[in-house]
């Protein structure tokens, strides 16, 4: 699949719980990033990395771990999470300065 | 500080109605300023730019620096522009889009 693709769609975890959300593209972009969207709140970015190298970091708390071992992928690694942290985890990647963001269908997380 | 604001949450019109979807931002200097609309069931996506000054699907947006606005306009809605639309600022720096998005308005055309 050509564009941005986030896996797994959907996830449900419990607060003890370790998993990994996993953005791939294949578009030969330079920037990754992610974004959270909650209910009721603006998509706020969480962390943008350009050629691999993490160079935005929006004060999220450490239970989220960015990962980006090369410019095609990314990911999201998730641990002791709270209920508040239940969202969408868009994905997004852009080419040079200037350039657009293409995002991913997003990943519908739920913390129980 | 950088800040979109989108003050409708809904905007419900008929079929061939006009259309104009407000953004306002707040940012100290040149900013980029982009739409982008995801419709039911698929991804976000871009409709425009400001520096294309070119009209997607029969929307223009011409940004304003003295009111700080870059509204989305539309002079006859059409069902299939039912979507959410967010409007998004990008600061001119950094070497990548550090998108800041609105908290976006879904607009509804009914027949």
């Amino acid at each position: 699949e050509t564009g941005v693709t986030q896996t797994p769609r959907h996830l449900v975890m419990g607060m003890t719980n370790k998993k990994s959300l996993k953005c791939e593209q294949h578009l030969g972009h330079n920037a990754m990033y992610w974004y959270k969207q909650s209910a009721k709140k603006p998509l706020e970015l969480m962390f943008v990395y350009n050629f691999k190298e993490q160079t935005e970091n929006n004060s999220v708390p450490s239970r989220f771990s960015p990962e980006c071992p090369n410019s095609s992928h990314l990911f999201l690694h998730l641990h002791t999470l709270q209920p508040e942290d239940s969202a969408l985890y868009l994905c997004a990647s852009s080419p040079d300065f200037g350039e657009p963001l293409h995002f991913g269908n997003g990943t519908r997380l739920t913390v129980t | 500080a950088q800040r979109v604001t989108q003050p409708e949450k809904l905007l419900s019109v008929f079929k061939g109605a006009p259309v104009e979807l407000k953004c306002n931002y707040s940012y100290s200097g040149s900013p980029e300023l982009f739409w982008y609309v995801q419709y039911s069931r698929q991804r976000l996506q871009l409709l425009l730019r400001h520096i294309s000054r070119e009209s997607i699907k029969g929307f223009t947006a011409d940004l304003n620096k003295g009111e700080t606005s870059f509204h989305l306009k539309k002079p006859f809605a059409q069902e299939e522009d039912s979507a959410m639309y967010y409007c998004a600022l990008s600061p001119l720096s950094g070497g990548y889009n550090k998108l800041i998005f609105g908290a976006g308005t879904r607009l509804a055309v009914h027949p």
